[in-house]
């Protein structure tokens, strides 16, 4: 069974960019999970979609907004890079049930100048 | 806010010692996961506890769930090189305890294993 894919694995953006970060989840998973993971902060919550619907979303600026087809497939976005948004984000997909474990991708580390 | 606080923050032992890292909060979980994460790579799931007093195994990993589900311990015995990593905590973040994808993570703890 194929594992979380994260694409791409490294990017380099400067302040003021966009950037959109892809994950294709495990085969018959229906929820996707973002996560940004930062040496100060640590893990912390983005938000989650299943069926394409968001569920759940973390305390973070509207600059990050995500969207999730109807293969499952998700991605998201971060607008208007500021340098605060270098970090390793993380993608993670689950079945679906309420607190199932999480099967996270290798993430993508985006590096902003 | 459920908040979770891992102890140590660092941890560098050699090989063969025993440790445990130690996981809090002020919030009661209807279950803690711990996980684990090496560089490059996304955390795993090493365990999920549930019921209050809770011990489980995994080889040499030892993890208990507090009696009354506010904190829980993982030890290891004898550790190796291939323990090194960064271990997470981590309970369900949403209100009243449910969780759609939410997780709330302790900081984590750094452990290094030297040979």
């Amino acid at each position: 069974k194929a594992g979380v894919t994260q694409t791409p694995r490294y990017l380099i953006k400067t302040r003021g960019q966009q950037v959109t970060l892809s994950c294709s989840p495990i085969s018959g998973h229906r929820s996707v999970s973002w996560y940004q993971q930062t040496p100060g902060q640590g893990l912390q919550f983005l938000f989650e979609y299943f069926s394409e619907t968001q569920r759940n979303k973390g305390n973070f600026p509207g600059r990050f907004s995500g969207r999730q087809f109807s293969n499952s497939r998700s991605e998201m976005n971060v607008s208007t890079l500021e340098l605060g948004d270098s970090a390793l984000y993380l993608c993670a997909s689950a079945q679906g049930q309420v607190t199932g474990e999480l099967f996270f991708g290798e993430g993508s580390r985006l590096t902003v100048l | 806010t459920q908040l979770l606080e891992q102890s140590p923050q660092f941890l560098s032992i050699q090989e063969g010692e025993n440790l445990t890292v130690y996981c809090n909060s002020s919030s009661v979980f209807s279950s803690l996961q711990w996980y684990r994460q090496e560089p490059g790579e996304g955390p795993v799931l090493l365990v999920t506890v549930v019921t209050g007093g809770e011990v489980k195994k995994l080889k040499r990993l030892t993890f208990q769930f507090g009696d009354a589900r506010k904190d829980s311990s993982l030890h290891i015995t004898a550790a190796q090189p291939g323990d090194t990593g960064l271990y997470l905590c981590a309970g369900p973040g949403g209100a009243g305890g449910t969780s759609y994808g939410k997780l709330t993570f302790g900081q984590g703890t750094i452990l290094t294993v030297h040979p």
